[in-house]
């Protein structure tokens, strides 16, 4: 079955750059049309999507974000990698990645990150 | 503010039915049918319950369904089930700049 687990730091300081990992099972992300994105929610607040990248490399950004992220993926390991720069409090944000097939149908757990120095 | 509107709350009695809505534009709803829903329970990751306007994955109940018309998409739940209570968001590809966008989400309460 496809399962997918976040992976980071929980605390970051103000203007840091943020790193996480979701690695993942089940799939493989070579196979075409598979995709794994990034989706992000503020306490009490809504989802907001983030970034997605496509078994072939090609690689989405939300506009309002595009200039501080980066997907990149291991196939082999697995694994795919986002990037924040500048963070800010406001980021502070449960961070869940998904399998996307037409639509985010697997999700992970979500990791907590807080932003605060 | 979110890019898809949502009503923030909506409720209902055991056995009732439901809808809600998400309406966006003519740019995201309006054009694409990769109109989601997504069901969380509070500390619990979002569970996809419809997908491509009206489409159930498997596992999902058949007291679920989606629907659009024109802008605005909708999920009816019937039956109503104490266990349906959780927020909902719907969400839509929104071309290739924008790419995906959610909406506020919508807290259900079953009465």
């Amino acid at each position: 079955q496809i399962t997918l687990k976040e992976s980071g730091p929980t605390l970051v300081k103000p203007t840091q750059t943020l790193t996480l990992t979701c690695t993942f099972s089940g799939f493989s992300l070579s196979t075409s049309g598979v995709g794994v994105g990034w989706i992000r929610q503020p306490p009490g607040k809504a989802l907001e999507w983030l970034a997605l990248i496509y078994w072939d490399d090609d690689k989405r950004y939300s506009p309002s974000l595009k200039s501080r992220l980066t997907i990149t993926k291991d196939t082999s390991k697995n694994q795919v990698v986002l990037t924040m720069t500048n963070m800010d409090p406001v980021d502070t944000a449960t961070y869940y990645c998904a399998h996307y097939w037409g639509a985010f149908d697997y999700w992970g757990q979500g990791t907590l990150v807080t932003v605060s120095s | 503010q979110s890019a898809l509107t949502q009503p923030a709350s909506v409720s209902g009695s055991p056995g009732q039915s439901i809808t809600i809505s998400c309406t966006g534009t003519s740019s995201d709803v309006g054009s694409y049918n990769l109109v989601s829903w997504y069901q969380q329970h509070p500390g619990k990751a979002p569970k996809l319950m419809i997908y491509e306007v009206s489409k159930r994955p498997s596992g999902v109940s058949n007291r679920f369904s989606g629907s659009k018309s024109g802008n605005t998409a909708s999920l009816t739940i019937s039956g109503l089930q104490a266990e349906d209570e959780a927020d909902y968001y719907c969400c839509s590809y929104a071309g290739s700049s924008t790419h995906w966008v959610f909406g506020g989400g919508t807290k259900l309460t079953v009465l």
